[in-house]
């Protein structure tokens, strides 16, 4: 395994529910990513994180949550979903290094949603 | 802005013949390219990047691309597919700048290669 796991594998839902999804890297990182994959949709990139800050929201709705406590855990914290919110929601993560964008992403296994 | 195209949904060859995998970039500036691979249920696999230097990249299992960019273009390839190979392939562009993390994926490439 790439060093990314995340927690659940899967995860049923109804549209009135709340729950999260965990991500935590074991590669010594400094920057982690949220990324929504959908069936015939580019991978769509919704949160980044470096140094636990959120520098990047790709105009994701509200309910979507993201949180990094830390630079090692990243969550996303679900509530009142729709359907077409099912999908494979993936994390990441890199070592960003000043002046340097070359770095590559190593990413989690993913988390299979279905809303219902 | 930042974009990539995979113009093919679907590739298939034979086991033991070259493999070719497209793909085509459009940045405002200098592009790092990246290659990543994604088998059923799993997350996406580093393949290999395009920094800088020469242009033709080698990288994990077999697999090279090569960075064009008069035709803005950097296909992936291999010389001899093998059955376990089958799986969806993305290219990736991020542009050089002072800030910003965004890796811009393509629609992705599933590639099926027959015994």
């Amino acid at each position: 395994e790439t060093g990314v796991t995340q927690t659940p594998r899967h995860l049923v839902m109804g549209m009135t529910n709340k729950k999260s999804l965990k991500c935590e890297q074991h590669l010594g990182h400094n920057a982690m990513y949220w990324y929504k994959q959908s069936a015939k949709k580019p991978l769509e990139l919704m949160f980044v994180y470096n140094f636990k800050e959120q520098t990047e929201n790709n105009s994701v709705p509200s309910r979507f949550s993201p949180e990094c406590p830390n630079s090692s855990h990243l969550f996303l914290h679900l509530h009142t979903l729709q359907p077409e919110d099912s999908a494979l929601y993936l994390c990441a993560s890199s070592q960003v290094l000043a002046g340097v964008r070359g770095e590559e992403q190593y990413f989690g296994p993913g988390t299979r949603l279905t809303v219902t | 802005a930042q974009s990539v195209a995979q113009p093919e949904d679907q590739v298939n060859v034979a086991e033991g013949n070259p493999l070719t995998v497209k793909c085509t970039y459009s940045v405002s500036g200098n592009p790092y390219l990246f290659w990543y691979v994604q088998y059923p249920n799993r997350g996406l696999q580093f393949l290999l990047k395009y920094i800088t230097g020469d242009n033709l990249v080698k990288g994990s299992y077999g697999f090279e691309a090569e960075f064009n960019k008069s035709q803005t273009s950097f296909h992936l390839k291999k010389p001899s597919a093998l059955v376990s190979d089958s799986a969806l392939y993305f290219c990736a562009v991020r542009v050089f700048k002072a800030a910003g993390n965004k890796l811009t994926f393509g629609g992705g490439t599933r590639v099926l290669v027959k015994p």
